[in-house]
């Protein structure tokens, strides 16, 4: 069984441009979490989808979007970007979130410059 | 908003020696994971707790929640070079958001 896909792996992007990550989760997945990880923060919650639909979100402002396809593949965007916003992008998927066992992807170490 | 705090942030032991990590929730949680981070890697599902008081045993790794439902620990018996890494607790209330802790990072002297 395949596991959780990140993908790019690496991006170094420019203040002020936007950034599109991309995340396959688990064959039979519904449900895709994306968490912000930087070092001392641990990891902080983006958003949950779940079948297409945002179910849960974190403290994010709104420059950070997301979107789930009916295939549960999920995307990630940041727009206008800042300095601050580099760090470790991480994506779980789960059958359905919050009571079942997250596989984490290897995430996607973005870099603004 | 729900907080999951987790101690000690950092650890230092000589190999041989126990380690035990700590995570309390402002609020009641349905269940508790447990994740472990090897440096440069992905957070690794360890375990699941859900009832009150439950105790679960992996080898040298002794999990535990509360009776409250509020807080949880991870104890290593003898650690190993292996057990380096960083330790997550992660607990979800009755929805479906997980809130993970901010993590103990575990450095093992040989």
């Amino acid at each position: 069984k395949a596991g959780v896909t990140q993908t790019p792996r690496y991006l170094i992007k420019t203040r002020g441009q936007q950034v599109t990550l991309s995340c396959s989760p688990i064959s039979g997945h519904r449900s895709v979490s994306w968490y912000q990880q930087t070092p001392g923060q641990g990891l902080q919650f983006l958003f949950e989808y779940f079948s297409e639909t945002q179910r849960n979100k974190g403290n994010f402002p709104g420059r950070f979007s997301g979107r789930q396809f009916s295939n549960s593949r999920s995307e990630m965007n940041v727009s206008t970007l800042e300095l601050g916003d580099s760090a470790l992008y991480l994506c779980a998927s789960s059958h359905s979130g919050g009571r079942t066992e997250a596989f984490f992807g290897q995430g996607t170490r973005l870099t603004v410059v | 908003g729900q907080q999951v705090m987790q101690i000690p942030q950092y650890q230092h032991v000589q190999e041989g020696e126990d380690f035990t990590t700590y995570c309390n929730s402002s609020t009641t949680l349905s269940n508790i994971q447990w994740y472990k981070q090897r440096p440069g890697g992905h957070p690794v599902f360890l375990i699941q707790l859900v009832k009150s008081g439950e105790v679960k045993k992996q080898k040298r790794l002794t999990f535990q929640f509360g009776e409250a439902k509020k807080n949880s620990s991870l104890h290593i018996t003898a650690t190993q070079t292996t057990d380096v890494g960083t330790y997550f607790c992660a607990g979800a209330t009755g929805g479906f958001k997980t809130i993970f802790g901010a993590g103990t990072r575990l450095f093992v002297k040989a």
